[in-house]
Protein backbone atom coordinates (compact mmCIF):
# COMPACT_ATOMS: atom_id res chain seq x y z
CA UNK A 1 0.00 0.00 0.00
CA UNK A 2 2.00 2.81 -0.95
CA UNK A 3 1.68 6.40 1.25
CA UNK A 4 0.68 8.77 -1.56
CA UNK A 5 -2.50 7.42 -3.85
CA UNK A 6 -3.11 7.94 -7.37
CA UNK A 7 -5.49 6.56 -9.64
CA UNK A 8 -4.15 3.09 -11.43
CA UNK A 9 -4.69 3.80 -14.49
CA UNK A 10 -5.97 7.29 -17.11
CA UNK A 11 -6.50 6.99 -20.70
CA UNK A 12 -6.80 9.72 -23.40
CA UNK A 13 -6.98 9.83 -27.00
CA UNK A 14 -4.74 11.84 -28.91
CA UNK A 15 -4.39 15.76 -28.68
CA UNK A 16 -6.66 15.49 -25.37
CA UNK A 17 -5.42 16.76 -21.98
CA UNK A 18 -5.67 14.54 -19.23
CA UNK A 19 -4.98 14.69 -15.48
CA UNK A 20 -3.60 12.85 -13.34
CA UNK A 21 -4.21 13.30 -9.20
CA UNK A 22 -1.89 11.89 -6.08
CA UNK A 23 -3.21 12.38 -3.06
CA UNK A 24 -1.31 12.33 0.37
CA UNK A 25 -1.63 14.22 3.46
CA UNK A 26 -0.47 16.94 5.58
CA UNK A 27 2.76 15.72 6.40
CA UNK A 28 4.02 14.57 2.87
CA UNK A 29 2.16 16.79 0.23
CA UNK A 30 0.82 19.14 2.30
CA UNK A 31 4.12 20.29 3.94
CA UNK A 32 6.74 19.42 0.81
CA UNK A 33 7.02 19.30 -2.81
CA UNK A 34 5.58 17.13 -5.07
CA UNK A 35 7.58 15.42 -7.76
CA UNK A 36 6.47 13.60 -11.10
CA UNK A 37 8.29 11.38 -13.36
CA UNK A 38 7.30 9.49 -16.29
CA UNK A 39 8.29 5.61 -16.28
CA UNK A 40 7.80 4.40 -20.23
CA UNK A 41 7.92 0.77 -20.65
CA UNK A 42 11.48 -1.40 -19.87
CA UNK A 43 12.99 1.99 -18.88
CA UNK A 44 14.35 3.93 -15.50
CA UNK A 45 11.70 6.64 -14.45
CA UNK A 46 11.99 10.25 -15.83
CA UNK A 47 11.63 13.82 -13.78
CA UNK A 48 8.96 15.60 -15.53
CA UNK A 49 8.43 17.89 -12.90
CA UNK A 50 10.17 18.84 -10.19
CA UNK A 51 9.36 21.24 -6.49
CA UNK A 52 5.62 21.21 -7.63
CA UNK A 53 5.34 22.92 -10.72
CA UNK A 54 9.09 23.19 -12.44
CA UNK A 55 9.99 21.37 -15.54
CA UNK A 56 13.84 20.35 -15.99
CA UNK A 57 15.41 21.55 -19.30
CA UNK A 58 14.16 19.48 -22.37
CA UNK A 59 11.11 18.44 -20.73
CA UNK A 60 7.88 19.85 -23.27
CA UNK A 61 5.49 22.53 -21.45
CA UNK A 62 2.94 20.08 -22.51
CA UNK A 63 3.31 18.75 -19.17
CA UNK A 64 2.29 20.75 -16.29
CA UNK A 65 2.26 20.27 -12.11
CA UNK A 66 0.56 21.70 -10.05
CA UNK A 67 -0.45 21.11 -6.43
CA UNK A 68 -3.33 22.41 -3.94
CA UNK A 69 -3.22 21.40 -0.25
CA UNK A 70 -2.80 17.48 0.10
CA UNK A 71 -3.50 16.90 -3.32
CA UNK A 72 -1.13 17.42 -6.18
CA UNK A 73 -1.92 16.41 -10.21
CA UNK A 74 0.09 16.24 -13.23
CA UNK A 75 -1.91 17.48 -16.51
CA UNK A 76 -1.05 16.45 -20.04
CA UNK A 77 -2.12 18.45 -22.74
CA UNK A 78 -1.84 17.72 -26.54
CA UNK A 79 -1.68 13.84 -25.58
CA UNK A 80 0.65 11.71 -28.00
CA UNK A 81 1.00 8.26 -28.66
CA UNK A 82 4.90 8.39 -26.97
CA UNK A 83 2.90 9.68 -23.67
CA UNK A 84 1.79 6.33 -23.03
CA UNK A 85 3.63 5.33 -19.83
CA UNK A 86 3.54 4.91 -15.64
CA UNK A 87 3.44 7.74 -13.75
CA UNK A 88 5.21 8.19 -10.59
CA UNK A 89 4.02 11.18 -8.17
CA UNK A 90 6.89 11.50 -5.13
CA UNK A 91 7.47 13.67 -2.10
CA UNK A 92 9.05 13.73 0.92
CA UNK A 93 7.22 12.72 4.38
CA UNK A 94 8.06 14.46 7.26
CA UNK A 95 7.09 11.57 9.96
CA UNK A 96 8.36 8.93 8.40
CA UNK A 97 11.26 10.93 7.61
CA UNK A 98 11.54 9.37 4.11
CA UNK A 99 10.60 9.58 0.21
CA UNK A 100 7.23 8.52 -0.18
CA UNK A 101 5.94 7.60 -3.59
CA UNK A 102 2.24 6.27 -5.58
CA UNK A 103 1.56 3.39 -6.22
CA UNK A 104 1.48 5.00 -10.11
CA UNK A 105 -0.66 5.39 -13.05
CA UNK A 106 -0.44 3.49 -16.52
CA UNK A 107 -1.54 6.15 -19.08
CA UNK A 108 -2.53 4.56 -22.28
CA UNK A 109 -3.28 6.78 -25.32
CA UNK A 110 -6.32 5.07 -26.79
CA UNK B 1 26.03 14.07 -20.49
CA UNK B 2 24.99 12.32 -16.95
CA UNK B 3 25.12 9.11 -16.67
CA UNK B 4 24.70 6.31 -13.03
CA UNK B 5 24.80 2.47 -14.43
CA UNK B 6 24.08 0.14 -11.91
CA UNK B 7 25.75 -3.49 -11.39
CA UNK B 8 25.69 -6.35 -8.87
CA UNK B 9 22.20 -7.93 -9.02
CA UNK B 10 21.41 -10.79 -9.34
CA UNK B 11 19.95 -14.26 -6.95
CA UNK B 12 20.44 -14.50 -3.84
CA UNK B 13 18.98 -16.72 -1.03
CA UNK B 14 17.33 -15.54 1.71
CA UNK B 15 19.39 -14.68 4.66
CA UNK B 16 22.40 -13.88 2.20
CA UNK B 17 24.09 -10.49 1.19
CA UNK B 18 24.48 -8.80 -2.05
CA UNK B 19 26.42 -5.75 -2.54
CA UNK B 20 25.33 -3.07 -5.93
CA UNK B 21 27.39 -0.53 -7.26
CA UNK B 22 26.54 2.75 -8.88
CA UNK B 23 29.39 4.14 -11.08
CA UNK B 24 28.26 8.06 -12.15
CA UNK B 25 30.49 9.67 -15.04
CA UNK B 26 29.32 13.13 -16.43
CA UNK B 27 29.39 14.92 -13.71
CA UNK B 28 31.51 15.39 -10.44
CA UNK B 29 29.35 12.43 -8.31
CA UNK B 30 31.18 14.32 -4.59
CA UNK B 31 29.07 17.29 -5.51
CA UNK B 32 25.42 15.50 -4.97
CA UNK B 33 23.27 12.72 -2.61
CA UNK B 34 23.09 9.94 -4.04
CA UNK B 35 19.27 7.94 -3.21
CA UNK B 36 18.64 4.92 -3.99
CA UNK B 37 14.94 3.46 -4.80
CA UNK B 38 13.55 0.12 -5.82
CA UNK B 39 10.74 -1.17 -7.71
CA UNK B 40 9.08 -4.66 -7.16
CA UNK B 41 7.89 -6.53 -10.19
CA UNK B 42 4.77 -5.23 -11.27
CA UNK B 43 4.78 -2.81 -8.41
CA UNK B 44 5.16 0.85 -7.67
CA UNK B 45 8.44 2.96 -6.63
CA UNK B 46 9.80 2.22 -2.95
CA UNK B 47 12.21 4.78 -1.97
CA UNK B 48 15.31 3.07 0.09
CA UNK B 49 17.64 5.33 1.76
CA UNK B 50 20.37 8.32 0.85
CA UNK B 51 23.83 9.36 1.08
CA UNK B 52 24.63 12.93 1.73
CA UNK B 53 27.54 14.51 0.08
CA UNK B 54 30.79 14.93 2.26
CA UNK B 55 29.51 19.05 2.36
CA UNK B 56 26.57 17.76 4.10
CA UNK B 57 28.67 15.09 6.37
CA UNK B 58 28.24 11.92 4.19
CA UNK B 59 25.71 10.89 6.34
CA UNK B 60 22.44 8.24 5.75
CA UNK B 61 18.92 7.77 5.92
CA UNK B 62 17.20 4.36 5.34
CA UNK B 63 13.52 3.36 5.03
CA UNK B 64 11.96 1.72 8.24
CA UNK B 65 11.73 -1.86 5.87
CA UNK B 66 15.70 -2.04 5.26
CA UNK B 67 17.24 0.03 8.37
CA UNK B 68 19.23 -2.39 9.80
CA UNK B 69 20.21 -4.42 6.96
CA UNK B 70 20.99 -2.06 3.76
CA UNK B 71 23.95 0.15 4.44
CA UNK B 72 24.85 3.04 1.79
CA UNK B 73 28.07 4.11 0.80
CA UNK B 74 30.33 5.88 -1.52
CA UNK B 75 33.65 6.34 -2.72
CA UNK B 76 34.05 9.48 -4.32
CA UNK B 77 37.41 9.14 -5.89
CA UNK B 78 36.46 6.25 -7.55
CA UNK B 79 32.85 7.97 -8.43
CA UNK B 80 31.45 4.99 -6.96
CA UNK B 81 28.24 3.98 -4.82
CA UNK B 82 27.66 1.20 -2.65
CA UNK B 83 24.30 -0.36 -1.38
CA UNK B 84 25.45 -3.78 0.65
CA UNK B 85 22.18 -5.68 0.98
CA UNK B 86 22.39 -7.61 4.14
CA UNK B 87 19.84 -10.00 5.77
CA UNK B 88 18.01 -10.28 2.30
CA UNK B 89 14.35 -11.55 2.28
CA UNK B 90 12.02 -12.31 -0.41
CA UNK B 91 10.21 -9.03 -0.19
CA UNK B 92 13.32 -7.65 -1.57
CA UNK B 93 13.34 -8.87 -5.24
CA UNK B 94 13.11 -5.41 -7.18
CA UNK B 95 14.94 -3.25 -9.55
CA UNK B 96 17.37 -1.04 -7.92
CA UNK B 97 18.22 2.20 -9.09
CA UNK B 98 20.44 4.52 -8.19
CA UNK B 99 19.40 8.61 -8.75
CA UNK B 100 21.33 11.42 -8.48
CA UNK B 101 19.98 13.66 -5.17
CA UNK B 102 20.01 17.04 -5.59
CA UNK B 103 20.25 18.83 -2.10
CA UNK B 104 20.23 22.11 -0.99
CA UNK B 105 21.11 21.46 2.65
CA UNK B 106 21.38 18.98 4.89
CA UNK B 107 17.71 18.28 5.75
CA UNK B 108 16.48 16.23 2.34
CA UNK B 109 13.02 17.32 2.82
CA UNK B 110 13.89 20.12 -0.50
CA UNK B 111 16.09 17.72 -2.18
CA UNK B 112 15.09 15.20 -5.11
CA UNK B 113 16.33 12.57 -7.59
CA UNK B 114 17.22 14.39 -10.88
CA UNK B 115 18.83 11.35 -13.13
CA UNK B 116 18.36 7.39 -12.74
CA UNK B 117 20.38 4.74 -13.11
CA UNK B 118 18.72 2.17 -15.82
CA UNK B 119 18.81 -0.38 -12.32
CA UNK B 120 20.00 -3.78 -11.96
CA UNK B 121 17.50 -6.40 -10.79
CA UNK B 122 18.01 -8.66 -7.48
CA UNK B 123 15.74 -11.49 -7.13
CA UNK B 124 16.04 -12.91 -3.18
CA UNK B 125 14.87 -16.74 -3.39
CA UNK B 126 16.04 -20.71 -2.16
Amino acid sequence: QSVLTQPPSASGTPGQRVTISCSGSFSNIGSNYVYWYQQLPGTAPKLLTYRNTERPSGVPDRFSGSKSGTSASLAISGLRSEDEADYHCAAWDDNLSGWVFGGGTKLTVL
Amino acid sequence: EVHLVESGGGLAQPGRSLRLSCTGSGFTLGDYGLSWVRQAPGKGLEWVGLIRSEAYGGTTEYAASVEGRFTISRDDSKSIAYLQLNSLKTEDTAVYYCTRFVMFSWSPDTAYSDYWGQGTLVTVSS
